[in-house]
């Protein structure tokens, strides 16, 4: 069973548009939620992170919007560029274990 | 600056061999992860460790098995590799409640 689901599984975006991916998981004992950004041929790379205490977290152009009560949090990509083109992964942990749960990616095309 | 290396960015093998990953951390991490990712599943987990000698069976072991005989390096054992083997596998390690830092991936095609 997936614990985190991602959608949309792929995404087309106009240069200087907003990508929105999203994510719901039904844990509540999840407590930290991060964003990898994954290039062709390399390993994800975390893109950014939240933690359930705020609803809100921006770095640059990407910011993560966190709904406790829905249990959804989504990553928005504001002013996107062809660089950004990538598969991009949410995921899940509990604080009390060691692993990720992922959801099954997003991959995003910014065409020029 | 942290570094997870896989020993092989490609790697080709017959139906039936033995095959061995290896990945190899410097950032003294005590967990240690082996995903295999494949197009519209994601990332899943097969193995991790969460200490030398500790294993723990991820979401999907049949017909992998690990090995973890020193911190920095954990191996990921194909017993008998079969078709459906073929994938992407990542290597990734990381410390309680904090980020995953993942190795640049090894592209296994089993033949």
């Amino acid at each position: 069973q997936q614990q985190v689901k991602q959608s949309p599984q792929s995404l087309i975006v106009q240069k200087g548009g907003i990508s929105i991916i999203n994510c719901a998981y039904e844990n509540t004992a999840f407590d930290y939620f991060p964003w990898y950004q994954q290039f062709p041929g390399k390993g994800p790379a975390l893109l950014i992170a939240i933690r359930p205490d705020v609803s809100e977290k921006k770095e640059g152009r990407f910011t993560i919007s966190f709904n406790k009560s829905a249990k959804q949090f989504s990553l928005h990509i504001m002013d996107s560029q062809p660089g950004d083109s990538a598969t991009y992964f949410c995921a899940a942990s509990k604080r009390t274990g060691n692993q990720f749960y992922f959801g099954t990616g997003t991959s995003l095309t910014v065409i020029p | 600056d942290v570094k997870v290396t896989q020993s092989s960015r490609y790697l080709v093998k017959r139906t039936g061999e033995k095959v061995f990953l290896e990945c190899v951390q410097d950032m003294d991490h005590e967990n240690m992860f082996w995903y295999r990712q494949d197009p519209g599943l994601g990332l899943r987990l097969i193995y991790f460790s969460y200490d030398v000698k500790m294993k723990e069976k991820g979401d999907i072991p049949e017909g992998y098995s690990v090995s973890r005989e020193k911190k920095e390096r954990f191996s990921l054992i194909l017993e008998s590799a079969s078709t459906n083997q073929t994938s992407m596998y990542l290597c990734a390690s990381k410390i309680l409640h904090t980020e995953a830092f993942f190795g640049q991936g090894t592209r296994l095609t089993v033949v």
